[in-house]
């Protein structure tokens, strides 16, 4: 089992350009979640999604899109970067949204220039 | 919304030393408290995690204590090694829905 895998792991853009993280899980977990990490921040969500075909929106959604393609696939896609943006960016899974272990990607790092 | 406090952010011991790292939180119906770990280059991996009907868990070197009355859990590891150097995030979340969210880190270096 490779886990949760995230491509790409670096990425640097220019202000306004788009790009989308995807991110894949191979465990059949049912939700999964896409956060950015800044430093002394922690981790904060940006959007989860509880089951295929549901999709919300977490703690700081702004300047973020997100699609659950299917059960295993979670992508998020920034339709116009700015500089706020750069960051480093983790997709997790977990089997369900109860009280379950949210496993993660290995990151994606992203600067916005 | 929740809100997760941790102390201390930098935290560094002596190889063999014991270091204790503190969280509070704001949510009184939050249930569910997680402890990752965090080497550098990589994601967060679970190393503990304690539910509120419990108020205290230990696995080997590893300890959490929970008081759910002062709304505060704690992370303990013992007899601490150089491969223990990470950063260290507590995290805490309600039953329903399951919405993480973390505290702010623990950068701990272990001397050797």
């Amino acid at each position: 089992n490779a886990g949760v895998t995230q491509t790409p792991k670096f990425q640097v853009l220019k202000t306004g350009q788009s790009m989308t993280l995807q991110c894949a899980q191979d465990m059949n977990h049912n939700s999964m979640y896409w956060y950015r990490q800044d430093p002394g921040m922690g981790l904060r969500l940006i959007y989860y999604s509880a089951s295929e075909g549901t999709t919300d929106k977490g703690e700081v959604p702004n300047g973020y899109n997100v699609s659950r393609l299917n059960k295993r696939e979670f992508s998020l896609r920034l339709e116009s970067a700015a500089p706020s943006q750069t960051s480093v960016y983790f997709c997790a899974s977990s089997l369900d949204q109860g009280r379950s272990t949210q496993y993660f990607g290995p990151g994606t790092r992203l600067t916005v220039l | 919304g929740e809100n997760v406090e941790q102390h201390p952010s930098t935290l560094s011991v002596q190889e063999g030393d014991s270091a204790v790292i503190k969280c509070t939180y704001s949510d009184s119906a939050s249930n569910y408290f997680p402890w990752y770990k965090q080497e550098l280059g990589k994601g967060p991996q679970l190393i503990i995690d304690i539910r509120s009907n419990v108020g205290e868990k230990k696995d080997q070197r590893i300890a959490v204590t929970l008081n759910k009355t002062a709304k505060h859990f704690s992370l303990h590891i013992t007899e601490t090694q150089p491969e223990d150097s990470a950063v260290y995030f507590c995290a805490a979340s309600q039953a329903a829905g399951n919405k993480l969210t973390f505290g702010g880190g623990t950068r701990v270096l272990v001397k050797p």
